[in-house]
């Protein structure tokens, strides 16, 4: 969905390295999430926001942190990258204001490598 | 635990033909049903919702069917196009306006021409 979007759209990276991946959104929503996608897997979520420097943790928060200082933006670090992080990463929005069902909109996703 | 799975990992379907993707959730409680497409490459993109108080949805080409019952959804695709050639994946949520979604592990769909 192009409005979303998510930089890099990939990146490689060493062991031990501290890595910030970038989601920005058009769409106006107040609600944010960071979800990991591996291989054969359905999307596990990190973490969400339901809005400014509002963090919750997901099913699978550690190893990572977010940070949500605009409504349109949403950062996911990795304080220390680890091998086992090497997955898909995917941004997603929803309106809490909308029908009272939680249709959530992706962008594109970052591949990661950690090597 | 509460989960959301799919009956069949991968699903091969001839050019024309019609589809059905299976799923099955276990948390009674759910209220809300989402069918997400990822092409190669891309972000899941929304298909088609129900709601738990329907047992059917159709949009374009596309029908989603809720047994509440034996707590199984399908996603129907009609007249299946290469286009369709993905990866289907199912997601609940529990409760209305939740935050929630669950999603399952997903059916690769192939189309063969």
């Amino acid at each position: 969905d192009a409005d979303v979007t998510q930089t890099p759209r990939n990146r490689i990276t060493k062991t031990g390295k501290r890595i910030m991946l970038e989601c920005s959104q058009t769409k106006g929503h107040d609600r944010m999430y960071w979800y990991r996608q591996d291989p054969g897997l359905g999307l596990q979520l990190i973490y969400y926001s339901f809005d400014v420097k509002d963090i919750n943790k997901g099913e699978i928060s550690d190893g990572y942190s977010v940070s949500r200082q605009a409504q349109a933006k949403f950062s996911l670090s990795l304080e220390s990258a680890i091998p086992n992080q090497t997955a898909l990463y995917f941004c997603a929005t929803s309106d809490s204001a909308g029908t009272g069902n939680n249709e959530q909109f992706f962008g594109p996703g970052t591949r990661l490598t950690v090597l | 635990g509460e989960s959301v799975g799919l009956h069949l990992p991968t699903l091969s379907v001839q050019e024309g033909d019609n589809s059905i993707i299976n799923c099955a959730y276990s948390n009674s409680a759910s209220d809300y049903f989402i069918w997400y497409k990822q092409e190669s490459g891309k972000g899941p993109q929304f298909i088609i919702d129900i709601r738990s108080n329907m047992d059917k949805r159709q949009g374009q080409r596309v029908t989603v069917l809720l047994n509440k019952t034996v707590k199984h959804l399908s996603l129907q695709i009609a007249a299946t196009q290469p286009g369709d050639s993905a990866v289907y994946f199912c997601a609940e949520s529990p409760l209305p306006g939740s935050y929630q979604l669950t999603f399952g592990k997903g059916t690769k769909l192939s189309v063969i021409p």
